[in-house]
């Protein structure tokens, strides 16, 4: 099925290790976004690619690092994980930045750093 | 500048309505709705874009007023696969900044 994959889908992190989160879509679109949620903080942006080639910082993007490998791949990178990085993280995609026909989301990941 | 959603929390039976509304401080350009289920990823609604047009799903509607820089998101004769919690994106061709979200529980 087209759409947003994201790998891993559950990840525990020890205090200070590193780990990259995949994200890869097959709908050729040309914006890429990683948010992470928290509870009821909804969701807040921590890095996005408005087009191959391009990143650029969100809200939230201390203690995280980004490549855009090639159209289809954007990952997230934490360097060294804080118990504050807890979180679900999503990938999503869009046809560009403003989004006109809407974000598609990954499944998520779900991390947890202890 | 994150939009204020309201209510954050409403619970509804079977057929009942429900209007979620969505407020920023800025101007708007385009305003998105989004649905998500317990455990999984949000789903796009429907987008509302300047100038009216509106684009998305077809038993559930919403506004949007520029002046009042306000969206709101109508419900009608709601279904048990509606509970979910709803968010609002706002962009002005800029990534989507979400609000807090509203938990909607339909019961029977």
């Amino acid at each position: 099925n087209a759409g947003v994959t994201q790998t891993p889908k559950f990840q525990v992190l020890k205090t200070g290790q590193s780990m990259t989160l995949q994200c890869a879509q097959d709908m050729n679109h040309n914006s890429m976004y990683w948010y992470r949620q928290d509870p009821g903080m909804g969701l807040r942006l921590i890095y996005y690619s408005a087009s191959e080639g391009t990143t650029d910082k969100g809200e939230v993007p201390n203690g995280y690092n980004v490549s855009r490998l090639n159209k289809r791949e954007f990952s997230l990178r934490l360097e060294s994980a804080a118990p504050s990085q807890t979180s679900v993280y999503f990938c999503a995609s869009s046809d560009q930045t403003g989004g006109s026909y809407g974000y598609t989301f990954g499944s998520g990941t779900r991390l947890t750093v202890v | 500048q994150q939009p204020v959603q309201s209510p954050q929390a409403v619970i509804l039976r079977e057929g009942e309505d429900a209007v979620i509304n969505c407020s920023s401080s800025k101007a708007l350009y385009s305003v998105h709705w989004y649905r998500q289920k317990h455990g999984e990823a949000p789903v796009f609604l429907m987008i509302l874009l300047k100038g009216g047009e509106q684009k998305g799903h077809e038993k559930i509607s919403a506004s949007f007023n520029e002046k009042k820089q306000q969206s709101s998101l109508y419900l009608t004769a709601s279904q048990l696969s509606y509970s979910g919690t709803y968010f609002c994106g706002l962009s002005g061709n800029t990534p989507l900044v979400f609000g807090k979200g509203t938990r909607l529980s339909v019961i029977a």
